[in-house]
């Protein structure tokens, strides 16, 4: 079993849709949940991070972490052309910068 | 933001020889860089970290001395595949941690290997 697991899509959502993106994870261990947006042929850039239960928004996005199921939520409100990527959940055992754990990737395709 | 430059973004070589890459913190210090290594559709794999003066740390299965690592300064880590093979073909992305107050991880664009 992988250690973190994530739907590798492709996802195809209509301009202005909801787009909810998830994770499960099996180490209860981990601490510090993060969401990377990475476009073709580049590097991933760190979207959101939260290391607590609960929700956090950050304009259209809102990454939500559920600790006690082990499941880990990205929302993204009004979603854009822009945002079509692959979106790669990450989690690490102690703070944003140590080594990380990341999932498959979910590749997102947003349509005119 | 913080930025960090890979070098070469693509690199095509033939089967047996070595290719260096750099990976280099441009307006930071980092004294941690982390060396990832991502297949077609698959996720980062984490394949060593690298501390500023101090030998590499390398995730299991990942063969050292075939993926040599230099850490010599604040801003620039370097990984070298040595005699390659078509199975080494990957894209290779950096991440550097800034030492400052913010210690937030920052990733290279990466670089596209083919080995024919």
């Amino acid at each position: 079993q992988k250690e973190v697991e994530q739907d590798p899509g492709p996802l195809s959502v209509p301009e202005g849709a909801i787009v909810s993106l998830n994770c499960t994870y099996s180490n209860s261990a981990f601490q510090y949940f993060m969401w990377y947006r990475q476009y073709s042929r580049k590097g991933p850039e760190l979207l959101m991070y939260t290391y607590s239960s609960g929700n956090k928004e950050d304009g259209r996005f809102t990454a939500q972490v559920d600790k006690s199921s082990k499941y880990i939520s990205l929302f993204i409100r009004d979603s854009q052309p822009s945002d079509s990527a692959t979106y790669l959940c990450a989690m690490t055992l102690t703070g944003t910068a140590s080594k990380l754990t990341f999932g498959t990737g979910t590749r997102l395709q947003v349509t005119l | 933001g913080a930025v960090v430059s890979q070098h070469p973004s693509w690199v095509i070589c033939k089967s047996g020889t070595s290719v260096k890459i750099e990976c280099r913190s441009l307006d930071f210090q980092a004294t941690t860089m982390f060396w990832y290594r991502q297949f077609p559709k698959q996720s980062l794999m984490l394949m060593a970290t690298s501390n500023e003066g101090s030998k590499a740390t390398y995730e299991q299965g990942v063969e050292k001395d075939k993926f040599l690592i230099n850490h010599a300064s604040l801003t620039l880590s370097t990984l070298t595949v040595t005699s390659a093979h078509p199975e080494d073909s990957s894209f290779y992305i950096c991440s550097a941690r800034d030492r400052g107050h913010t210690g937030e991880l920052f990733f290279g664009e990466g670089s596209r290997l083919t080995v024919l």
